[in-house]
């Protein structure tokens, strides 16, 4: 069935450099994202969030981008640090589901 | 505020025993969550509590897997009999109230091993 899903398995940053982190979804009813860090032996933590009624919505060092056209969304981490290594996930709902799907993840590492 | 507590962290089987795992939401947290995660996956939910009723267990295997959550704040998951492909983190989350916008705040799961 229809899901989300990310390009990148994994993705290695220098400490102080931008991460960007992306995502593709297919199913085109999908109108809210929320973007997920789950660090080792711990649950997933909740970072930032966008409807589809917008395309970019920034946080605290991160911001988060949505191309509905082509169904993309990334999670752009600014002056990455190695506290933010971690797996990264997207998930969707659909219009007027309250079903969270997760995609894959993505790892990020961070050199320091 | 405390967060979502789960038990045990860890949990090892043999295939057809029976395994039960326990969650104590936030504080007045009307939702709940059962996510089962497989090594490299991304959660799957598996059902969905709004106080002591269930909004979505589409997705649970009913034949083996069973949850409540009984005067709608711990809830219990149970495995009878595990399989092989049972092997995976158990994660509950819960949530202030029903909504998608709500955020789900996750306790740190309980990872089961089936010999």
């Amino acid at each position: 069935g229809e899901s989300v899903g990310l390009h990148l398995p994994t993705l290695s940053v220098q400490e102080g450099d931008n991460s960007i982190i992306n995502c593709a979804y297919s199913n085109s009813a999908s109108d809210y994202f929320i973007w997920y860090k789950q660090e080792s032996g711990k649950g997933p933590q909740f970072i930032i969030d966008i409807r589809s009624n917008m395309d970019k919505r920034q946080g605290q060092r991160v911001t988060v981008l949505l191309n509905k056209t082509v169904k993309h969304l990334s999670l752009q981490i600014a002056a990455t640090q190695p506290g933010d290594s971690a797996v990264y996930f997207c998930a969707e709902n659909e219009t007027g589901g309250f079903k969270t799907i997760f995609g894959a993840g993505t790892r990020l590492f961070v050199k320091a | 505020e405390a967060g979502v507590a789960q038990s045990p962290r860890y949990k090892i089987i043999e295939k057809r025993q029976s395994v039960a795992f326990w969650c104590n939401p936030i504080s007045g947290h009307a939702t709940l969550y059962w996510y089962q995660q497989i090594l490299g996956q991304g959660p799957k939910l598996l059902i969905q509590f709004q106080n002591n009723g269930v909004v979505d267990d589409s997705q649970l295997p009913k034949d083996r897997f069973s949850a409540e959550r009984l005067k709608g704040v711990d809830s219990t998951l149970k495995i009878q009999p595990a399989k092989l492909e049972d092997s995976a983190v158990y994660l509950c989350a819960s949530s202030l109230s029903f909504g998608r916008e709500q955020p789900q705040h996750f306790g740190d799961g309980t990872r089961l091993s089936i010999l």
